[in-house]
């Protein structure tokens, strides 16, 4: 069975604050993304990695950087948390893309007062 | 501009009946569409993937089809579950690679009652 887990769970952080979100998967799976979800909308792309040291930008980037350090663990990074910045956050992963399935971490609820 | 439109945007059953949730979309190419079912703040788990023009799948009391012609889709859920109530999403995957990308439907709010 695919795993992808996340931490924090939760996180709430002021304006202007340093957050990182953590997605660790153990598929041994190349490709990573990290998403966002609110209300209204469908998940929106932010950052996304073809494998270890490689980053690719997606469709709502702005006020975020990510990094992949290994295979394994891919980090999104807010330096300065701003109020909008509050959703719920995704981490993906997928061997083959495609019509090959994304495997979902639990999520991270941030909030950003 | 939204891509994936799903509706309704959300239905309530009585458990035991049966249930039509729809997706319409504009991405184009259309590689593949994916349904996939969330459980309140927890992460997507996928149901069934449709691939080739007239698709139907099947999954226990889910079923799906696909006509690329009319870029529309339907989830029909037999004899609901309490545990079915959840949102459940439309996915469409504009390549079969992992350079394309997946363009997310807002879902729709299924919630059985007993």
């Amino acid at each position: 069975e695919a795993a992808v887990t996340q931490s924090p769970r939760n996180k709430v952080t002021v304006t202007g604050g340093n957050v990182t979100l953590s997605c660790r998967q153990t598929n041994s799976h190349n490709y990573m993304y990290w998403y966002r979800q609110d209300t209204g909308h469908g998940l929106r792309l932010i950052h996304y990695s073809y494998g270890a040291g490689n980053l690719q930008i997606g469709d709502v980037p702005d006020g975020y950087k990510a990094t992949r350090t290994t295979q394994e663990d891919f980090f999104l990074l807010l330096e300065l948390a701003s109020p909008s910045q509050t959703s719920l956050y995704f981490c993906a992963s997928t061997g083959t893309g495609g019509a090959g399935e994304q495997y979902f971490g639990p999520g991270t609820r941030l909030t950003v007062l | 501009k939204t891509q994936v439109e799903q509706s309704p945007q959300s239905l309530v059953v009585r458990q035991g009946e049966n249930c039509v949730l729809q997706c319409n979309y504009s991405v184009t190419p259309d590689n593949h569409l994916r349904w996939f079912k969330q459980d309140t703040g927890k992460g997507l788990v996928s149901l069934t993937v449709l691939v080739h023009e007239n698709d139907k799948t099947s999954n226990g009391r889910y079923s799906a089809t696909l006509d690329k012609d009319a870029k529309h889709s339907t989830l029909h859920i037999t004899a609901t579950l309490l545990d079915d109530t959840a949102t459940y999403i439309c996915v469409v995957g504009d390549r079969g690679s992992a350079l394309g990308r997946l363009h997310f439907g807002a879902g729709t709010q299924l919630i059985v009652i007993p």
